[in-house]
């Protein structure tokens, strides 16, 4: 079980605007310390989304933005397309831990 | 551009060590500007971080793997690698080896990424 928390499903139909949750603790998002998503595509491997909580690699579209706030952080996407139909993960370091950890996983489903 | 792939059998016996390397290109290792990390994800299932390590050999471990796992680097190879040992079933998944931009202030993690993945590579524990 994940110290992490992702729903393990949400959907939306093209053009919609669907939120993924992370929730954590006082020892990792609730520490302060930032909340990283990742997209993996079937078959592919994960590609990094959104760093430092809010920040876009360069390549991203601006469809997609994160928050923080308290012991959780959220993924947003908006103008939904098809293609965004992966495995979205959130990632943070935790300090009882002494190490990263991975969310277990939200599955995106474009009706 | 940076490039990751990881090699190793794709098959271990229950009990026997799992050997992976992580060959890099586009990038040097040595530069001091990242860690190197391995990332495991069981058929089906999410992402588990198994350790990351500095070019100087510094390293951090999954606590849950920690007494298993040893991750070392090769700088004239440019390429790093990762041993798991006492392997079970549970262990069966894609493993991929990742850029980590791990950065720290006075002790405290600031930056924890994982920016550049390779394509990873499926080991099976079986018998």
């Amino acid at each position: 079980q994940s110290v992490l928390t992702q729903p393990p499903s949400v959907s939306g139909a093209p053009g919609q605007r669907v939120t993924i949750s992370c929730t954590g603790s006082s020892s990792n998002i609730g520490a302060g310390y930032d909340v990283q998503w990742y997209q993996q595509l079937p078959g592919t491997a994960p590609k990094l989304l959104i760093y430092g909580s809010i920040n876009r690699p360069s390549g991203v579209p601006d469809r997609f933005s994160g928050s923080k706030s308290g012991t959780s952080a959220s993924l947003a996407i908006t103008g939904l397309q098809a293609e965004d139909e992966a495995d979205y993960y959130c990632q943070s370091y935790d300090s009882s831990l002494s190490g990263s950890l991975f969310g277990g996983g939200t599955k995106l489903t474009v009706l | 551009q940076l490039q990751l792939q990881e090699s190793g059998p794709g098959l271990v016996k229950p009990s026997e060590t799992l050997s992976l390397s992580c060959a890099v290109s586009g990038g040097s290792i040595s530069s001091g500007t990242h860690y190197w990390g391995w990332i495991r994800q069981p058929p089906g299932k999410g992402l588990e971080w198994i350790g990351s390590m500095y070019y100087s050999g510094r390293t951090y471990y999954n606590s849950s793997l920690k007494s298993r796992v040893t991750i070392s680097v090769d700088t004239s190879k440019n390429q790093f690698s990762l041993k798991l040992s006492s392997v079970t079933a549970a262990d069966t998944a894609v493993y991929y080896c990742a850029r980590h931009d791990l950065t720290m202030i006075r002790g405290v993690v600031k930056d924890n990424w994982f920016d550049t993945w390779g394509q990873g590579t499926l080991v099976t524990v079986s018998s």
